[in-house]
């Protein structure tokens, strides 16, 4: 019973691909997120939803996308990949838009543009 | 705008000996404060957190923080180590937002090994 999942868990592509990546939570939150991790261990929050409302949106690149169908998913599209955008991407869920809530996190996908 | 340091980037112990991990943030007001475990390819895991009340959290895996204004740090300690506590450490702070909404702020991470 995987509580937040991600799929792919490995991603290897070309510079200038469009990519998407898949998350789900089976915990029932309403809040999920996508944090980068870059080489150096680094974890930045990109995006949040709640409810399916983007409420964070940090100084991303207009080339990721985030898509949320409904409360228990939340993608990420990537368009024109750039050598830069090589990180882990995790995906997280929480119950509440509270900080004080913990932040369940994915396995991570490895994303690597050659 | 908050920030968390964490000074030590690779920390290496005994096993069997006692561990602390240093966290240090910026905030002007009371903090949201996390400790996160990441083990090898794997996702972040919550060790503990505090919010108010009895500066000594503890939390799983026998971790415990102290939370201290004055020295505005969160350390993280183990009395014994473990192999298998051999891992990336993260120390976050919650940062308010308008609306009510809210985001972690993540320090850099301390790798922990551990000999054997």
């Amino acid at each position: 019973d995987t509580a937040v999942s991600q799929t792919p868990k490995y991603l290897v592509t070309q510079m200038g691909n469009d990519k998407s990546i898949k998350c789900e939570q089976n915990l029932g939150h309403d809040t999920m997120y996508w944090y980068k991790q870059d080489s150096k261990k680094f974890l930045k929050i990109m995006f949040s939803y709640n409810n399916k409302e983007l409420i964070i949106n940090e100084t991303v690149p207009n080339r990721f996308s985030p898509k949320s169908p409904d409360k228990a998913h939340l993608n990420l599209h990537i368009n024109s990949l750039e050598l830069g955008d090589s990180a882990v991407y995790f995906c997280a869920s929480s119950s509440q838009v509270a900080v004080y809530n913990e932040q369940f996190f994915g396995p991570g996908t490895r994303l690597t543009v050659l | 705008a908050q920030s968390v340091t964490q000074p030590d980037i690779h920390i290496t112990v005994s096993e069997g000996a006692s561990l602390e991990l240093r966290c240090n943030y910026s905030y002007g007001a009371t903090p949201y404060l996390f400790w996160y475990v990441q083990s090898p390819g794997q996702g972040l895991q919550l060790l503990l957190k505090y919010f108010s009340g009895d500066t000594l959290v503890q939390g799983i895996k026998g971790f415990e923080a102290e939370f201290k204004r004055s020295q505005s740090s969160f350390n993280l300690r183990k009395p014994s180590v473990h192999w298998s506590d051999a891992a990336e450490y993260f120390c976050a702070v919650g940062q308010p937002l308008s609306g009510g909404y809210n985001k972690l702020i993540f320090g850099a991470g301390t790798r922990l090994a551990v000999h054997p």
